[in-house]
């Protein structure tokens, strides 16, 4: 049973338009998120992360908005460029001992038509 | 500044050989990950360390083994290969746990 889920994995967005990927969540006790982006033959890259005491955390042109409610994030990057065409992942971890344990999704992959 | 780095980069092994994968990291972080992914799936975690001389179990551990020895490293080792662990591994490390930064990979081929 994925807990982590990406639905799309695939978008399409023309360069200087939003790029919005989205992700949800079944477990209710997930608190912590984060969107990596990965290119081919390269590890995931750190990208933005949110607390669950938070709805929304800016970072340039990366802004990821969470709806705990809802058990759903998405992450908006305005405007998309061409070099951000990737895989882009999101993962969430529950409160554990020792350290954070994060669930992935499967990944959508972003193009950037310029 | 090296960041994080994974030896060996590719790796072909036969059924039952046995093998260890390196991680190394320069940025002192105290918490260091083994992941693996297949086609269509996520990252799903192997073991993990929350610093050197302790280790403990991810989300999908059998078949391999772990030490930290050391801070800066992390060892990933498959005692006895087979062809279900063909995968690429990331190696992971992060100061606090939250953000982890991830090597570029190690693809291994099993057959």
């Amino acid at each position: 049973d994925q807990q982590v889920k990406q639905n799309s994995p695939s978008l399409s967005v023309q360069e200087g338009r939003i790029s919005i990927l989205n992700c949800d969540y079944t477990n209710s006790m997930f608190d912590y998120f984060l969107w990596y982006k990965k290119y081919p033959a390269e590890g995931p890259t750190f990208l933005i992360s949110i607390s669950s005491i938070k709805d929304k955390n800016e970072d340039g042109r990366f802004t990821v908005f969470l709806n705990k409610s809802a058990k759903h994030l998405s992450l908006h990057i305005v405007p998309s460029q061409p070099g951000d065409s990737a895989v882009y992942f999101c993962a969430a971890s529950a409160p554990t001992s020792g350290t954070y344990k994060y669930i992935f999704g499967t990944g959508t992959r972003l193009k950037v038509l310029a | 500044n090296a960041g994080v780095t994974q030896t060996p980069k590719f790796r072909v092994l036969k059924t039952g050989q046995s093998m260890t994968l390196l991680c190394a990291q320069d940025m002192n972080h105290e918490y260091m990950y083994w992941y693996r992914q297949d086609p269509g799936m996520g990252l799903r975690l192997i073991h993990y360390s929350v610093g050197e001389g302790t280790t403990a179990k991810g989300e999908v551990p059998d078949g391999y083994n772990v030490s930290r020895l050391k801070k800066q490293n992390f060892l990933l080792g498959l005692e006895s290969a087979a062809p279900s662990q063909t995968s690429v591994y990331f190696c992971a490390s992060s100061l606090s746990g939250a953000a982890q930064y991830f090597g570029p990979g190690t693809r291994l081929t099993v057959t």
